[in-house]
């Protein structure tokens, strides 16, 4: 079975602070996805990783692959209160394998 | 626009009785619809995928009689939650990949409370 462990399982920062949320997988994944899920809402996708090591930037997140396609990590930036939300990553494979999420709070 | 389409996005039951769960494609062919399922603060669990035209294929755990899928159009999967019980009270999401593979789109997902 594949898991994917995020990691802080919840995080809760003033608004205007720096995070890092991480990925990390024993398995290799051909790429991987972030979503952002609010209350009572479905998953909207991010971003997709498909290189090791790449680096993608959507405005103030950034995320990257990890060279061995194991892991990932997303780092925001001066918080702002419409990023709270759930953060999952996704491994893609035969199916989409969902990590155990992140959920963030900005306090304004 | 949303790609898919979920409906109801809440649901109340009584204990025992069955409940429909719909996921439509909207302006698009879906072949391949997935179900998840949801329990509160927690990450999203594949149930099973709908195929149309053909039997789903259910994760290990996900009793097949429990959840009845049916996808009899390429617009059209629907979940049935038989014999609700206060346990199966969960959020309930579908998604289709639009048969490119890697993007999944998702629908808003439904609440269901079984009193």
């Amino acid at each position: 079975t594949q898991l994917l462990e995020q990691s802080p399982q919840f995080l809760s920062i003033q608004e205007g602070e720096n995070l890092t949320v991480y990925c990390n997988s024993s398995s290799v994944f051909s790429s991987l996805q972030w979503y952002r899920q609010e209350p009572g809402e479905g998953p909207v996708l991010l971003v997709t990783v498909v290189t090791g090591g790449e680096v993608k930037k959507l405005k103030r997140l950034t995320f990257q692959f990890g060279d061995a396609r194991k892991d990932s990590s997303l780092h925001i930036t001066a918080a702002q209160p419409g990023d709270t939300g759930l953060y999952l990553c996704a491994g893609v494979g035969e199916k989409l394998t969902f990590g155990t999420g992140t959920r963030l709070t900005i306090i304004p | 626009g949303a790609v898919v389409s979920q409906h109801p996005s809440w649901v109340i039951c009584k204990s025992g009785t069955s409940v429909k769960i719909e996921c439509r494609s909207l302006d698009f062919q879906a072949t391949t619809m997935f179900w998840y399922r949801q329990f509160p603060k927690q990450s999203l669990m594949l149930m099973a995928t709908s195929n149309e035209g053909s039997k789903a294929t259910y994760e290990q755990g996900v009793e097949k009689d429990k959840f009845l899928i049916n996808h009899a159009s390429l617009t059209l999967s629907t979940l049935t939650v038989t014999s609700a019980h206060p346990e199966d009270s969960s959020f309930y999401i579908c998604s289709t990949d639009l048969g490119v593979g890697d993007i999944q789109y998702f629908g808003a997902g439904t609440r269901l409370s079984v009193l």
